[in-house]
This record gives structure tokens, sequence and C-alpha cells, in this order.
């Protein structure tokens, strides 16, 4: 399985600015997905980062408000932008292990966002 | 209705209790089915995947799948209070899709 890491662990930030959150893979992947868990929720889907091209996002995500980079295979950041109260959650990533009779994704760590 | 449904707990059973979590579905399309631990203030950790229906074992846990009903469930047996946590389940409807919907998650306590 992969071994994945986020920075940073967590963070509180002011309303109104932006944080940008990096997701590292030890091994070469196609596609990772960046992940919102709310209090008490599922995990949600963002967005699907394919290297080389746009992401792309779930119904109720822009990409003005969380803006997303790939630039390599075992890279990919997350940015949340103008952040409001609204936005405090644990944001992870992920990468898919896919096979015959596979198809799991392995996740990240996890930032825990809280926005004051 | 919501396309996974799983009882959000909390579930306290003692030590050494065999715990059961089960997660129900509505899309019979659902084809992968896995388990997700999830201790406190990390990311979720893959314990079980299953392919279509039937049963898969990994030491102290059973994944199970009941696909004519619908219905998935993980048993954990010996339970110990390290086991302790957030159990995920999540589904795919097949490798081709990289949609999965999750459950809400179970919190159990194992007391010792």
């Amino acid at each position: 399985s992969a071994v994945i890491s986020q920075k940073p662990s967590r963070d509180i930030c002011q309303r109104g600015t932006s944080l940008t959150i990096q997701c590292q893979v030890d091994s070469q992947v196609t596609m990772m997905f960046w992940y919102r868990q709310q209090p008490g929720q599922s995990l949600t889907l963002i967005a699907t980062a394919n290297q080389g091209s746009e992401a792309t996002y779930e119904s109720g995500f822009v990409i003005d408000k969380f803006p997303i980079s790939r630039p390599n295979l075992t890279f990919s950041t997350l940015t949340v932008s103008n952040m409001s109260p609204e936005d405090s959650s644990i944001y992870l990533c992920s990468v898919e292990d896919r096979g015959p009779y596979t198809d799991t994704q392995y996740f990240g760590p996890g930032t825990r966002l809280t926005v004051l | 209705q919501k396309e996974v449904e799983q009882d959000p707990g909390p579930l306290s059973v003692p030590e050494g209790a065999i715990v059961s979590l089960n997660c129900t579905y509505s899309n019979s399309a659902f084809q992968y089915f896995m388990w997700y631990r999830q201790y406190s203030r990390k990311g979720p950790e893959l314990l079980m995947y299953t392919y279509s229906s039937g049963n898969k074992e990994d030491g102290r846990f059973t994944a199970q799948v009941d696909k004519s009903s619908k219905y998935i469930s993980l048993f954990i047996r010996d339970s110990q209070p390290s086991d302790s946590a957030t159990y995920l389940c999540a589904m795919s409807v097949s490798s081709g899709t990289y949609k999965y919907i999750f459950g809400t998650g179970t919190r159990l306590k194992v007391l010792a």
C-alpha cells in the first residue's frame, strides 16, 4: 500500500485567508483525491486530480474556492481560499489501488483546519 | 434515502466481546466493499475489502457481504481496547470509476 503524508497536520487560520495543503505519496500514482470530513459526517469528495490535467470537481465544489495543483505523479496541493468558519474540517488526500479484483483507496493522515 | 446507511453509535462493548458493525446500501450496482478504521485525529486506514459477495477473514476481522439484502458487516472477534475507533464502510460501483460512497462511521469503544 502507498504511504501518504500531508502538511500541515493542523492549522488555525483567520477568516478571509488561504491555506495550501500538501500531499506527498511514496510511489507514482495516476489519480489523487481530495476529501473533506466534517464532524459527524462521512467523507465528501472535493475533487480528483490527474497529473497533467485540470482537476475534476464534484458538485458543490469550485476551482476558485479549492484550487488544486498536480505537478507530478507523487505530489498534489489543495488550497482552501478565502476561508470562513464553515471551512473548518479535516482535509484528506487519498490514492487508489486498482486491479482486477481490487478497488480501494488509501488515505493520508489528514489536515485538521480550524477557521476563526 | 442515503445511498449508504451506517449506525453512528457509539457502541460500547467489554474487552473480548464479538463486535458486529453494519452498513446497508441502496445501489445494487456496488461491487467493491471496504471497511476503514479511523482513530481519533488520524486518516482512515483500510482494514478490509471485498469484491462482490461472500466472506473474507483476516485475523480477528471478518467482512461479510450479502448483496441480495444489500447489507455488509464487519465482525471483530476478541475485541481489544486498541480496536476503539470509528469504523467507516465504503463501496464503489466497479473498477473504472473512482466514486466511493462512504458511510458516516460507527464509533466503537472497547472497555478494558
